[in-house]
């Protein structure tokens, strides 16, 4: 039930072009929604989040779906760029001062942007 | 101002020895957490401290043990390592302890041989 589903595990796009990542989850619980992007010999850096009180967010390129009743949240990145070209995880927490936080990732998707 | 940074950056060690992994969080972040990368398990967490207390631990044998010093600095110790255990570990802070965005180190890339 702490498992976090992400899909898909490649995807190419080309330069201009929108990238949409899936991911599902399972524990209701949940309820801090980030994306992270990593690049190759780096750690993962957050891109964006959301909580379950709004169904989308934006952030220039980067928009976050969110859809409660179905548990599922998906990444746009629109206008991609070859730049974006990286690894793109998202997690879920349930996180509270007073037990801890602790991250769930999905199991990732390596986007290329061809230019 | 300065990232996480973890120290060393690369380590090489032989089956059964320790290991003990170092991460200094940003200026006045008191939560520092710990994630296994590796190919086939993907990102998984280790274990949370926040003011020197653990606050949440991950699915990991005993093997693996962490601590928070009053400034905020963590350590991470595996002892009697096995192969399995190579993998990227990254250090991540954040100001609190609950849902808020973390901020990720480069990692410590440990090789067990």
């Amino acid at each position: 039930q702490q498992q976090v589903k992400q899909s898909p595990q490649s995807l190419i796009v080309q330069k201009g072009g929108i990238s949409i990542i899936n991911c599902a989850y399972e524990n209701t619980a949940f309820d801090y929604f980030p994306w992270y992007q990593q690049f190759p010999g780096k750690g993962p850096a957050l891109l964006i989040a959301i909580r379950p009180d709004v169904s989308e967010k934006k952030e220039g390129r980067f928009t976050i779906s969110f859809n409660k009743s179905a548990k599922q949240f998906s990444l746009h990145i629109m206008d991609s760029q070859p730049g974006d070209s990286a690894t793109y995880f998202c997690a879920a927490s349930n996180g509270q001062e007073t037990s801890g936080s602790r991250l769930t990732f999905g199991e990732g998707t390596q986007l290329t942007v061809n230019p | 101002k300065a990232g996480v940074t973890q120290t060393p950056r690369y380590l090489i060690k032989t089956r059964g020895q320790q290991v003990t992994l170092s991460c200094s969080p940003i200026s006045g972040h008191r939560s520092v957490s710990w994630y296994q990368q590796t190919p086939g398990q993907g990102l998984q967490f280790l274990f949370e401290y926040f003011s020197e207390t653990q606050r949440n631990k991950g699915n990991f044998p005993g093997r693996f043990s962490g601590r928070q010093f009053s400034n905020s600095r963590s350590e991470m110790n595996v002892s009697t390592l096995e192969l399995g255990d190579s993998a990227l570990y990254l250090c991540a802070s954040s100001r609190w302890t609950g849902n808020y965005g973390y901020t990720f180190g480069s990692g410590t890339r440990l090789t067990v041989v």
